[in-house]
């Protein structure tokens, strides 16, 4: 069964700073992993979505990368502002219909100015 | 701006009161799902359509019953409400045609039962 975990749970850095969130999956069969953005009581908003053939996507300050091999993804934010506070959730998608994404926890991003 | 909307966004209801959630797109997606999310937990499918006419129980145990008898339209209900649903409730939708294609999400139903 497809587990998803994304390390830290939380981080705090200040204005300005690159920052890495890191997700890691169980089985390498994925079809794709896609990065959203979730603010507190909202729903969430697609940040980049990476097919299982591709390395990585970039999205302006945005770039996420796929090693399906072991299982991991990385995004990597450029510059952070506190704009960019918000929770960060990865989805693995392991069939055509999306009828298997499996979410991990997120990873809550506190930026101060 | 949202393309896809969800009614109420807050919803505080007494136990054994039936409800339906509303969710809307005007995409005209045809892969529509239901997620339920519990606060710092991840999301759980619930239920989800290709089209109009289907409807399938996702990977999660759900007592509500959703309908799909237009491509815009996939509300969620529940008979008799009870504590335990008590959750936020997320419908999103996708494009059949481009499987990579991400999914829309709506702003959530917030759901207290007392």
């Amino acid at each position: 069964k497809q587990e998803v975990t994304q390390i830290p749970a939380a981080l705090s850095v200040p204005e300005g700073e690159n920052l890495v969130l890191n997700c890691s999956f169980t089985d390498s069969a994925i079809y794709n992993l896609q990065w959203f953005r979730q603010d507190p009581g909202k729903g969430l908003t697609s940040l980049l979505l990476i097919q299982s053939s591709q390395r990585e996507q970039t999205s302006g300050r945005l770039n996420a990368s796929l090693d399906k091999s072991s299982g991991r993804s990385t995004l990597y934010i450029a510059a952070s502002q506190p704009g960019d506070s918000a929770t960060y959730l990865c989805a693995v998608g392991s069939n055509q219909a999306g009828t298997a994404l499996i979410f991990g926890k997120g990873t809550t991003l506190s930026v101060s100015s | 701006e949202a393309d896809i909307y969800q009614t109420p966004r807050y919803l505080v209801i007494g136990t054994g009161k039936k409800i339906t959630l509303e969710c809307s797109q005007t995409m005209g997606h045809d892969k529509m799902y239901w997620y339920q999310q519990d606060p710092g937990m991840e999301l759980h499918l619930i239920h989800y359509s290709y089209g109009v006419n289907s409807t399938e129980k996702g990977d999660l145990s759900s007592e509500s019953t959703v309908s799909r008898i237009r491509t815009e339209h996939f509300p969620l209900t529940l008979e008799s409400a009870r504590p335990s649903h008590t959750s936020q409730y997320l419908c999103a939708s996708g494009q059949w045609a481009d499987f990579n294609s991400p999914l829309h999400f709506g702003n959530g139903t917030r759901l207290t039962v007392t």
